[in-house]
């Protein structure tokens, strides 16, 4: 069975560091592209970035770039997202979700149970 | 960037009526990669349909998609109450994923 089980929720100062994980089992990690996508409290999705184990290939949105670091540990199946100075704007759910190895269509199979980011002084 | 924009915002019907949700694109999709997701509260979304018009694996056949190019449409031919939810498209292309906005459909 798939599964991507992701990092417990966290509650950070504004200008803390941060790293959550996401960590796939089931089916062969090194082989399927993993995204993050953000939701803000109240709000619809936004696709952040995305990586592919196998050879750390990392992808980002123009909106993210700079903001966050994707990476991931084939050795133990696990993709990260991480912060180095987090705002009050960071306050969000993250979702880890794997994308479809299909040569046709494109598209997020299976997700995470998502990471609650509080962000608060 | 192509931008997606869902309609309408939210849809209130009944159990067992038709749900007809639309999603439209600032510049032509590829069909291969447009897919739609349900979310519901405190839940992380569920893949539906890709590829515009096939369903995801354990989807009922209540589910379907069609359009092309600029215009696609979600439709769920006769509600559950399980399908009271959020629904979002989401399209790939230049490099990048965005989604819409969502439809909101919820009980009469």
């Amino acid at each position: 069975e798939v599964q991507l089980v992701q990092s417990g929720a966290e509650v950070k100062k504004p200008g803390e560091s941060l790293k959550i994980s996401c960590k796939g089992s089931g089916y062969s990690f090194t082989s399927y592209w993993i995204g993050w996508v953000r939701q803000m409290p109240g709000k619809g999705l936004e696709w952040m970035g995305i990586i592919y184990p196998g050879d750390s290939d990392t992808r980002y949105s123009p909106s993210f770039q700079g903001q966050v670091t994707i990476s991931a540990d084939k050795s133990i199946s696990t993709a990260y997202l991480q912060w180095s100075s987090l705002k009050a704007s960071d306050t969000a759910m993250y979702y880890c979700a794997r994308r479809g190895n299909d040569e046709v269509y494109d598209y997020f199979d299976y997700w995470g149970q998502g990471t609650l980011v509080t962000v608060s002084s | 960037e192509i931008v997606l924009t869902q309609s309408p915002g939210t849809l209130s019907l009944s159990p067992g009526e038709r749900a007809t949700l639309s999603c439209r694109a600032s510049q032509s999709v590829s069909s291969s990669y447009l897919a739609w997701y349900q979310q519901k509260p405190g839940q992380a979304p569920r893949l539906l349909i890709y590829g515009a018009s096939s369903r995801a694996t354990g989807i009922p056949d209540r589910f379907s998609g069609s359009g092309s190019g600029t215009d696609f449409t979600l439709t769920i031919s006769r509600l559950e109450p399980e399908d009271f939810a959020v629904y979002y498209c989401q399209q790939y292309g230049s490099s990048r994923f965005t989604f819409g906005p969502g439809t909101k459909v919820d009980i009469k």
